[in-house]
């Protein structure tokens, strides 16, 4: 089983400034076959990102994501005030598993 | 738009079976793609179940397989899960979800719904 450690566990920022959101996996993910989710309290995850680069359907374009084999990034280029959630990446090159998540909150 | 909404029982006796349905709304499910099921037990992370392809190709998770059944009623356009067996660590947040392929990114969720196992 991939194993995908997710860093921060929490980023604290303001609203306009840039969110880097790593995923680390525990062997190299074929195909780069991750994605990245927000999920904000009462309301379905929503998918950003997959093939780690490719935006999902309606993702703004501050959403990016970047990486391949085993470590990925989703960077978000200025964040709005809707963009504060928890974001988990989750990898489909194997049976699929997801990493712990990482909150990014106000600061 | 498509839409899933979980519904089911949220509290189930310990060593009982837990069954969750999905109603899927804006698509027809019988079309096509996997329809399944990820969960997350409190203050730990997302676990795949498992999903379902019209009508009756299934994909399980290797470790919950001996106690899953993934089911679907076109005519209602609902699919479901059964987990027999339940212990407490089944307690967990429950989602339906929609995928291209039996293990793959998941591009429709539903909102999730809690089921707590009491013994």
């Amino acid at each position: 089983e991939i194993v995908l450690t997710q860093s921060p566990d929490t980023l604290s920022l303001s609203p306009g400034e840039r969110a880097t959101l790593s995923c680390t996996a525990s062997q190299t993910v074929s195909n780069n076959y991750l994605a990245w989710y927000q999920h904000k309290p009462g309301q379905a995850p929503r998918l950003l990102m997959f093939g780690a680069s490719s935006r999902a359907t309606d993702i703004p374009d501050r959403f990016s994501g970047s990486g391949s084999g085993t470590d990925f990034t989703l960077t978000i280029s200025r964040l709005e005030p809707e963009d504060f959630a928890v974001y988990y990446c989750q990898q489909y090159g194997s049976s699929p598993t997801f990493g712990q998540g990482t909150k990014v909150e106000i600061k | 738009q498509v839409q899933l909404q979980e519904s089911g029982p949220g509290l189930v006796k310990s060593s009982e079976t837990l069954s969750l349905t999905c109603t899927v709304s804006g698509y027809s499910i019988s079309r096509g793609y996997y329809w399944g099921w990820i969960r997350q037990p409190p203050g730990k992370g997302l676990e795949w179940i498992g999903n379902i392809y019209p009508l009756d190709s299934t994909y399980y998770n290797p470790s919950l397989k001996s106690r899953i059944a993934i089911s679907m009623d076109t005519s209602r356009n609902q699919f479901s899960l059964k987990l027999s067996s339940v212990t407490a660590a089944d307690t967990a947040m429950y989602f339906c979800t929609r995928s291209s392929s039996p293990s793959y990114f998941l591009d429709y969720w539903g909102q999730g719904t809690p089921v707590t196992v009491s013994s």
